[in-house]
């Protein structure tokens, strides 16, 4: 089936500095590449929707600033946490829809982020 | 304000009994349901799925139901083995299967051997 591969599965890194994220759908082409965030025993919230040659639209209350989005091929999302801060610490996932009957969308395995 | 909620945070069944986990939503406009499995530090993996259309579906030990007018689904999983202790995310979507999803917060389910 469709899989989404994300990585890193982990990172620690300083207050200060830049974490790129990159999910790469193999076997399909992923248009759209949603992104989520995860806080410990909260939902999954989506965070922005990237789509392959145009600008990603965020939800209200994310920074377009502070988390950037590049979609710029059809099978390559990422996400760049820049000047990172211990609050960004979270559990960040991306998902892809698929056009695979019943499963519809397809989730990356995760990263979590660490700044310390 | 949380569109999607699932008011119990865990669950616990013994092995071979059925789980119910529930999930109620507030926005109408919902027209298809998921429900996700998720292993600490690892991505959800999908269940089950339910259109509007539909009040049920059911795959193997896993079924869905859904009452609109309640605007409350349920998942059940008969018989619940260990193994499917997991967090179990509930989740919605406006306009089809491939337009964004609202998650609920999950309910961790054990299921005791």
């Amino acid at each position: 089936g469709a899989v989404v591969s994300q990585h890193p599965s982990r990172v620690i890194c300083k207050s200060g500095t830049s974490v790129k994220i990159e999910c790469r759908s193999l076997d399909f082409q992923a248009t759209t590449m949603f992104w989520y965030r995860q806080f410990p025993k909260q939902s999954l919230m989506l965070m922005a929707t990237s789509n392959e040659g145009s600008k990603a639209t965020y939800e209200q209350g994310v920074e377009k600033d502070k988390f950037l989005i590049n979609h710029a091929s059809l099978t390559l999302s990422t996400l760049t946490v820049t000047s990172a801060h211990p609050e960004d610490s979270s559990f960040y996932i991306c998902s892809a829809p698929t056009r695979e009957g019943r499963y519809g969308y397809t989730f990356g395995s995760g990263t979590r982020l660490t700044v310390v | 304000d949380q569109q999607v909620k699932q008011n119990s945070p865990s669950l616990s069944v013994q092995e071979g009994r059925i789980s119910i986990l529930n999930c109620d939503y507030t926005n109408s406009m919902f027209d298809y349901f998921l429900w996700y499995k998720k292993y600490p530090a690892e991505g959800p993996t999908f269940l089950i799925s339910i259109s509007s259309i539909k009040d049920k579906n059911e795959d193997g030990r896993f079924t869905v139901f859904l009452n609109k007018s309640a605007k409350h689904l349920s998942l059940h999983i008969v018989p619940s083995q260990p193994g499917d202790s997991a967090v179990y995310f509930c989740a919605a979507s406006v306009g089809g299967s491939n337009y964004k999803l609202t998650f609920g917060k999950g309910t961790l389910l054990t299921v005791n051997p």
